[in-house]
């Protein structure tokens, strides 16, 4: 079945440690793609997206994702988390020819130690 | 804050009971999407309307039913609970044009309790 993964279920690191969570999809064509951030209890939020041009997309809060197309990935990183980025990662996929529905992974829970 | 706003907050039913949730989009926005959201997991899709018809739909059965309103605001109305329907309810909005993607920018979400 069609798909978006993500490689983590829970991360913890450590403050100014680098970041790096994966995403994959297994849709063909052209999709769009998404990271959204869920802070604990609040609603979730665009960190950043992509559509087209530049594979390298930066977002809010110093956060940057780079499409790689031969790999089906969507990766989200950053170069030092801070114990704000506490929160649920989720990726999401809005596949081809399916208008605006978006498919989320299972999300990545980053707990970010002081 | 995206401007996009649900009603209620939380929510509990029993089995077999029925239940709208409402959701106001942001200024501007005409379509609006609806999600699942079980616990530990990510949004599942339940279908989208825009522009007062529904535009898409998800692995859903049909007790789940939606509207949307001339405004832009819209319903989800859920028939014969069933225990498996607890979860959290996102509505999201956005302003694609019919077919397309755009960002999707989300409420708060209905926190749904089914006893």
């Amino acid at each position: 079945a069609q798909s978006v993964s993500q490689h983590n279920h829970h991360v913890i690191l450590s403050e100014a440690a680098s970041l790096e969570l994966g995403c994959n999809y297994s849709y063909g064509g052209t999709v769009n793609l998404f990271w959204y951030v869920q802070y604990p209890g609040q609603h979730l939020q665009l960190l950043l997206k992509y559509f087209s041009g530049d594979p390298l997309v930066k977002g809010i809060k110093g956060f940057e994702a780079e499409f790689i197309k031969s790999k089906f990935s969507f990766n989200l990183r950053k170069p030092s988390v801070q114990w704000s980025d506490t929160a649920e990662y989720f990726c999401a996929v809005n596949p081809p020819n399916q208008g605006g529905k978006l498919i989320f992974g299972q999300g990545t829970e980053l707990s970010v130690k002081p | 804050e995206t401007g996009v706003t649900q009603s209620p907050t939380h929510l509990i039913k029993t089995r077999g009971q029925q239940v709208t949730l409402r959701c106001s989009s942001q200024s501007g926005h005409n379509t609006v999407s609806w999600y699942q959201q079980a616990l530990g997991q990510g949004p599942q899709f339940i279908f989208q309307y825009y522009r007062e018809e529904e535009n898409g739909r998800g692995n859903f059965p049909p007790r789940f039913s939606g509207l949307q309103f001339p405004n832009y605001s819209s319903e989800l109305n859920v028939n014969a609970l069933e225990l498996d329907d607890s979860a959290l309810y996102l509505c999201a909005s956005s302003n694609p044009g019919k077919g397309g993607a755009d960002t999707q920018y989300f409420g708060p979400g209905t926190r749904l309790t089914v006893l």
